[in-house]
């Protein structure tokens, strides 16, 4: 079975710094999707970034950016210049042939400002 | 374009008894998930319809839990009697497709259940 490790519990950022977040999966498969998620307090998920593992340039969405090294099985988000609504609790995910999501403990990302 | 709708956002109960949930997908989603989230984890698949069919309830505890989906949009989700540990919060999530690695998945906002 696919696992997810987030092994950050917590970190915290000052406004316009940058942070990283890191993610590690376990699997077997070639073809999966790998996403990172964030929920805010209001509760709702909200796609961040996602990454096909047949892909090797890593994906970038304006300020967020993953580095996907497939061998190492990683998976890490970096935020640029972050800003105060960037503060969320974030989930990284994994799809993979059995369509199920299956997601990380999660970090909660506080922003100082 | 609408989100996925969920409702109630907050129910409280007590042990023992009934309660529903409501999930509205986004329009033309063929694919409703049920999750469970458990403060301090992340979500939990419980069951996953495609159009009104079921694809997968394998984490579901069916001896309290029930699921449907209607003409393949609105879904409700039932816990019959109901425990203290099935106090989280309850997500709803629709794709467009389903049985495909790439599609992804849009949330509601959830319902935060509370057992006493």
């Amino acid at each position: 079975a696919q696992t997810v490790t987030q092994s950050q519990p917590e970190m915290s950022v000052q406004e316009a710094e940058t942070v990283t977040l890191s993610c590690t999966y376990d699997t077997s498969e070639s073809d999966y999707y790998l996403f990172w998620y964030k929920q805010p307090p209001s509760r709702q998920m909200i796609l961040v970034i996602r990454q096909e593992a047949y892909k090797q340039q890593n994906a970038t969405e304006n300020r967020f950016s993953v580095n996907f090294q497939k061998a190492a099985k990683s998976f890490s988000l970096k935020i640029s210049d972050s800003q105060l609504g960037d503060a969320a609790m974030y989930f990284c995910a994994y799809r993979g042939s059995n369509y199920k999501l299956t997601f990380g403990k999660g970090t909660l990302l506080t922003v100082n400002p | 374009e609408a989100g996925v709708a969920q409702s109630p956002r907050y129910k409280i109960i007590e042990k023992r008894q009934s309660v529903a949930f409501w999930c509205n997908p986004i329009s033309g989603h063929a694919t409703l998930y049920w999750y469970q989230q458990i403060l301090g984890q992340g979500p939990k698949l419980l069951i996953q319809f495609q159009n009104n069919g079921v694809v997968d309830d394998s984490q579901l505890p069916k001896d309290r839990f029930s699921a449907e989906r209607l003409k393949g949009v609105d879904s409700t989700l039932k816990i019959q009697p109901a425990k203290l540990e099935d106090s989280a919060v309850y997500l709803c999530a629709s794709s467009l497709g389903g049985l495909s690695v790439a599609d992804t998945q849009y949330f509601g906002p959830g319902t935060r259940l509370t057992v006493l």
